[in-house]
């Protein structure tokens, strides 16, 4: 099936900072998605990104999906940013289900 | 428009119970897809409905089993409940059958077994 890999696993920043956070997929995709998943469990949509570029707020996503990997870029981080962000996906060919990485685990700190 | 919603939040059982969880899909999906989520883990597709039908599962035994009801809220059973059942179990809705389109998740239910 399908990996998906997060990295890094863990990251702990100073509130103002910025961040990068990367997803790494080893075949073809037609689904890509980005979560939060806050303090209660909730996943919370960040994009919908299969390919290609976009922003919201201080968000901001791109897929390039020929080299089979996506970026999420945070700006000016805040301490409501913290959680675990997860990056899911699902094969290009055949019925399969969104498979999500082991995701990565943001602290920002005042 | 009303969102992705789940019952119970939290619920404790023993070993070898069976327990239900409900999910009320977001207006206008209708497919809904269950995960399950241990500590510390990403999320585990267990099964999908698309249309009350079961449209694709994962490596879970066949004692979790589901429905879809025709307005396209779901449940999820788990007969004979084990300690490693213990996990967040996530409800997801979405506009297509399969994976292609944005899924949204509910809040989740909580599983503890004792």
């Amino acid at each position: 099936g399908i990996q998906v890999e997060q990295s890094p696993p863990d990251l702990i920043l100073q509130e103002g900072a910025n961040s990068t956070l990367r997803c790494n997929f080893s075949d073809s995709v037609n689904n890509l998605q980005w979560f939060h998943q806050n303090p209660w469990g909730q996943l919370i949509n960040l994009f919908y990104i299969p390919s290609g570029t976009k922003q919201n707020g201080r968000l901001s996503a791109t897929t390039v999906a020929t080299e089979r990997y996506s970026l999420l870029y945070i700006s000016s981080s805040q301490t409501t940013d913290s959680g675990v962000y997860f990056c899911a996906v699902s094969l290009l060919s055949g019925n399969t289900p969104l498979v999500f990485g082991k995701g990565t685990r943001l602290s920002v700190i005042a | 428009e009303t969102g992705v919603t789940q019952s119970p939040t939290h619920l404790i059982k023993t070993r070898g119970q069976q327990v239900t969880l409900r999910c009320s899909s977001q207006s206008g999906h209708n497919t809904v897809s269950w995960y399950q989520q241990a500590l510390g883990q990403g999320p585990q597709f267990i099964f999908q409905y698309y249309r009350e039908e079961e449209n694709g599962r994962g490596n879970f035994p066949p004692r979790f089993s589901g429905l879809q009801f025709p307005n396209y809220s779901s449940e999820l059973n788990v007969n004979a409940l084990e300690l490693d059942d213990s996990a967040l179990y996530l409800c997801a809705s979405s506009q297509q059958r399969g994976n292609t389109g944005e899924l949204f998740f509910g809040e989740g239910s909580r599983l503890t077994v004792l």
